[in-house]
């Protein structure tokens, strides 16, 4: 199957400032990749759809312009979170479909907390 | 959007017992997989079953899709087996959208 790799695993950053996540597709091209959010002891929820080479999709109630998402290349998607706040601690996760018949592959995720 | 469910919303083995977890899903879908959960978060995929029956060591998995459930059956359950399980499903309208079930916390005690 596909090999995603996503970090930061974890960061720490100060209310105010902004953090950016990488997911890189390490054994194919991805035209198309997936940001979902966790909230502790809750469920994954979509939060946008990006897309290479063009704007990204976001779900409903998701602020675009808080979260930056960026598909420069087949391989790199980039999740930034803007003036991040508390309430945006959450653990995010990327995902692809795979090439073959295996369904869709997920990053690591990366645990974002906001002080 | 389509709605999963997952039962039991928590589980807590004896290490060596069995266990069966259930996703009902409310609308057809084209694409079905079960994930565990680690305790540092990371999701593993266990099996990409929409319909149909598949074996994978002490886990197995079935799809009836058009009775809209899925089973995941954990044989001899080890300690490492803990974490949360879900259910995630793709249906046949939005494409590549993935909703995901609310997730089985298992805890499997020695």
């Amino acid at each position: 199957g596909a090999v995603v790799s996503q970090h930061p695993s974890w960061v720490i950053c100060k209310s105010g400032t902004s953090v950016k996540i990488e997911c890189r597709s390490l054994d194919f091209q991805a035209t198309t990749m997936f940001w979902y959010r966790q909230f502790p002891k809750q469920s994954l929820m979509l939060m946008a759809t990006s897309n290479e080479g063009s704007k990204a999709t976001y779900e409903q109630g998701v602020e675009k312009d808080k979260f930056l998402i960026n598909h420069a290349s087949l391989t790199l998607s980039t999740l930034t979170v803007t003036s991040a706040h508390p309430e945006d601690s959450s653990f995010y996760i990327c995902s692809l479909r795979d090439r073959g018949v295996d369904g869709y592959t997920f990053g690591s995720g990366t645990r974002l907390t906001v002080v | 959007g389509i709605q999963v469910e997952q039962s039991p919303p928590d589980l807590i083995l004896q290490e060596g017992a069995n266990s069966t977890l259930r996703c009902n899903f409310s609308d057809s879908v084209n694409n079905l997989q079960w994930f565990h959960q680690n305790p540092w978060g990371q999701l593993i995929n266990l099996f990409y079953i929409p319909s149909g029956t598949k074996q994978n060591g002490r886990l197995s998995a079935t799809t009836v899709a058009t009775e809209r459930y899925s089973l995941l059956y954990i044989s001899s359950s080890q300690t490492t087996d803990s974490g949360v399980y879900f259910c995630a499903v793709m249906d046949i309208h939005t494409g590549n959208q993935f909703y995901f079930g609310t997730g089985t916390s298992l805890t499997v005690i020695p």
